[in-house]
C-alpha cells in the first residue's frame, strides 16, 4: 500500500465552481500535511502546510485533514482558469517525504 | 522567499555524454533533495544530501551520482546518459528543524537524452 493515494483526474469544472481535490494516507502516524500547485513547465509551488486535524483557509484556499479517516482535502472557492494545473498531496514525517501523483485541474472560462 | 535555482531549463545531450545538472537554493537549508517527474510514475527520489559532503541514495539512484561541496550547492550527475534518463529533472530544499518542514522546488530542468 502507498503511503500516499490521489486520483489524477483530470478535473474539469467552468469557472466560479468550487473544487475539491482529495488524498488519503495510510500511517496514523502522519501529522503534516502540504499541497502543491504545479503549472505546466514549471516546478510545484507550496500553497499550504498544515499540522494535524482541522481546517487552514488562506484566501481561496482550504486544507482540511481528517485524521479519523486519513483524508486530506483542498477545496478551491470562486476557482478561476488561472487555478488551472496541477496539484499535488504530500506528507512529512520525520524528513521523508511522501507525494500523491498529482491531480490536474481545468478550470473553464 | 525561497528561492530554488537550477541552472538549465532546458537541456539536450546525447547517450553516453556525462550530464551535470546544478541546483542553488539561497535560504541556508540543510537539506537538498533531487527527483525526477515522469508521466504517470509522480516523483521518484534520486538522492538527497543533510549536509555539506553528504549523501544518501532515494528510491532510483542507479546511473546518478550527486556532490555537495558547499551547503547551498546540490549537483546531479548522470555518469554516461542513456536515452531512459529523458524526464523533468526537480531539485528542492527544506531546513532540517523537527524534520517536518515542507520542501521548496525549483522550476526543474527538462533533459532530453538523444
Amino acid at each position: 500500500q502507498k503511503e500516499v493515494e490521489q486520483d489524477p483526474g483530470p478535473l474539469s469544472v467552468p469557472e466560479g465552481a468550487i473544487v475539491s481535490l482529495n488524498c488519503t494516507y495510510s500511517n496514523s502516524a502522519f501529522q503534516y500535511f502540504m499541497w502543491y500547485r504545479q503549472y505546466s513547465r514549471k516546478g510545484p509551488e507550496l500553497l499550504m502546510y498544515t499540522y494535524s486535524s482541522g481546517n487552514k483557509e488562506d484566501g481561496r484556499f482550504t486544507a482540511q485533514v481528517d485524521k479519523s479517516s486519513k483524508y486530506i482535502s483542498l477545496f478551491i472557492r470562486d476557482s478561476q482558469p488561472s487555478d488551472s494545473a496541477t496539484y499535488l498531496c504530500a506528507i512529512i514525517y520525520f524528513n521523508k517525504f511522501y507525494f500523491g501523483s498529482g491531480t490536474k485541474l481545468n478550470v473553464k472560462p | 522567499d525561497v528561492k530554488v535555482t537550477q541552472s538549465s531549463r532546458y537541456l539536450v545531450k546525447r547517450t553516453g555524454e556525462k550530464v551535470f545538472l546544478e541546483c542553488v537554493q539561497d535560504m541556508d537549508h540543510e537539506n537538498m533533495f533531487w527527483y525526477r517527474q515522469d508521466p504517470g510514475l509522480g516523483l521518484r527520489l534520486i538522492y538527497f544530501s543533510y549536509d555539506v559532503k553528504m549523501k544518501e541514495k532515494g528510491d532510483i539512484p542507479e546511473g546518478y551520482s550527486v556532490s555537495r561541496e558547499k551547503k547551498e550547492r546540490f549537483s546531479l550527475i548522470l555518469e554516461s546518459a542513456s536515452t531512459n534518463q529523458t524526464s523533468m529533472y526537480l531539485c528542492a530544499s527544506s531546513f532540517m528543524q523537527n524534520g517536518n518542514q515542507p520542501q521548496h522546488f525549483g522550476d526543474g530542468t527538462r533533459l532530453s537524452i538523444l
